[in-house]
């Protein structure tokens, strides 16, 4: 089946450093969701992309796309103590079904 | 004020016992959906519903049982069949099951079973 994978696992940067997460998928995907998870909270919809090559800003946050359609990143600059928390991506199961299957997530602290 | 409730937020049960985990939604979304997140795990997809009286199975169904009689309303049902019911779980909906709509998720539900 359809699997979607993330790196790093964890990352510890210091508040004012950039930080990037990468999505990557076994097949091709038509879109891709991005979720923030704060500790102790529920996942909150950040963003999706849908073309190829899509690149998309939220303030400090720049998503990312890739070509092939296959991978994605996020990258956080100058990142706050408010960026903490799990970011996961999400891609459709497959081209028929009906539901999305989360990445394992990217879990970010970040020192003051 | 609109959004996705579950309740309670913790639940304690003894081993054996079924328990029902609520979760209501006033977004008028069709589609609902229940996941499974363990510790430092990302979102494991159990059911999920597209409209009213029907329901599929998602990756780790075993165990567990849904109901949607009401468009609003997606209980979840923790039988004593799942193995390792432990686990926070979480409530999501969305406008439709379409690819290109967002979920919005409820505050979730930590369920520990001892």
């Amino acid at each position: 089946g359809q699997q979607v994978m993330q790196i790093p696992q964890y990352q510890h940067v210091q508040e004012g450093e950039d930080f990037t997460t990468y999505c990557n998928s076994s097949t091709t995907l038509s879109n891709i969701q991005w979720y923030k998870q704060r500790p102790g909270g529920h996942p909150v919809f950040l963003i999706q992309l849908v073309k190829s090559g899509e690149v998309k800003k939220q303030k400090r946050l720049t998503f990312q796309f890739g070509e092939a359609k296959k991978n994605s990143s996020l990258h956080i600059t100058a990142t706050q103590t408010t960026d903490v928390g799990t970011y996961f991506c999400a891609g459709p199961m497959n081209n028929y079904g009906q539901n999305f299957v989360f990445g394992p997530g990217t879990r970010l602290s970040v020192l003051p | 004020d609109g959004g996705i409730t579950q309740s309670p937020k913790y639940l304690f049960r003894k081993e054996g016992q079924n328990v029902t985990l609520s979760c209501e939604q006033n977004l008028n979304h069709d589609a609902m959906y229940w996941y499974r997140q363990d510790p430092g795990q990302g979102l494991r997809l159990i059911y999920y519903s597209q409209i009213v009286n029907d329901f599929q199975k998602g990756d780790i169904a075993e165990g567990y049982s849904v109901s949607r009689e009401k468009k609003e309303s997606f209980p979840l049902t923790v039988t004593s069949a799942q193995k390792n019911p432990t686990a926070f779980y979480l409530c999501a909906s969305s406008i439709s099951q379409s690819l290109s709509h967002e979920q919005y998720f409820g505050p979730g539900t930590r369920l520990t079973v001892t």
